[in-house]
């Protein structure tokens, strides 16, 4: 049962542009959600996160907006640099763990 | 502030034999988690600890266990290995994942089961 899905494996951006990483949730006990940051043989860094409470959560180049009612959120990263290039996770806190998604790797074409 | 640092980084082990991660988490940070990233699978959560005590635990058969010391540094065990449990094993530490913080990971031990 995934609760949280990623159903982007791969996006691709050009410099200077916007990225949109979208994640979907099934579980509606989620009060809490984050978004990681992944480089190869690394592990994830934490990027921003957002409580249920709000819909918008902003910080430097990153956005994370939440849609409740549609269980989703998404992270935007504007502008969008090479360095940006990792696999992205989003994840739901639930009872004491963090449920993850598969991640999307994001390539930053410069 | 140091991080969460995780040891071995990499480990080659062969089939049947166990091997034991360790972890220690950021100062401060009671609840350390667990987790196996395979290509695909994402993160699969395996356990997590608080004080000493294990809150939640994963779908894991019981080959993998854990524990937490009383300093907050944790280790976890994988005994009669197979060749499906190479994988990156990651640790997380938070101040208590049973509330809304985020959570702080460590570079991840690489296992490798030939």
């Amino acid at each position: 049962d995934q609760q949280v899905k990623q159903n982007s494996p791969s996006l691709s951006v050009q410099e200077g542009r916007i990225s949109i990483l979208n994640c979907d949730y099934t579980n509606s006990m989620f009060d809490y959600f984050l978004w990681y940051k992944k480089y190869p043989a690394e592990g994830p860094t934490f990027l921003i996160s957002i409580s249920s409470i709000k819909d918008k959560n902003e910080d430097g180049r990153f956005t994370v907006f939440l849609n409740k009612s549609a269980k989703h959120l998404s992270l935007h990263i504007v502008p969008s640099q090479p360095g940006d290039s990792a696999v992205y996770f989003c994840a739901g806190l639930g009872t004491y763990k963090y449920i993850f998604g598969t991640g999307t790797r994001l390539k930053v074409l410069a | 502030k140091a991080g969460v640092t995780q040891t071995p980084r990499y480990l080659i082990k062969t089939r049947g034999q166990q091997v034991t991660l360790s972890c220690s988490p950021i100062s401060g940070h009671r609840s350390v988690s667990w987790y196996q990233q395979t290509p695909g699978q994402g993160l699969q959560f395996l356990f997590e600890y608080f004080s000493e005590t294990q809150r939640n635990k994963g779908n894991f058969p019981g080959r993998f266990s854990g524990r937490q010391f009383s300093n907050s540094r944790s280790e976890m065990n994988v005994s009669t290995l197979e060749l499906g449990d190479s994988a990156l094993y990651l640790c997380a530490s938070s101040l208590d994942s049973g509330v809304n913080t985020e959570a702080f990971f460590g570079q991840g031990t690489r296992l490798t089961v030939v």
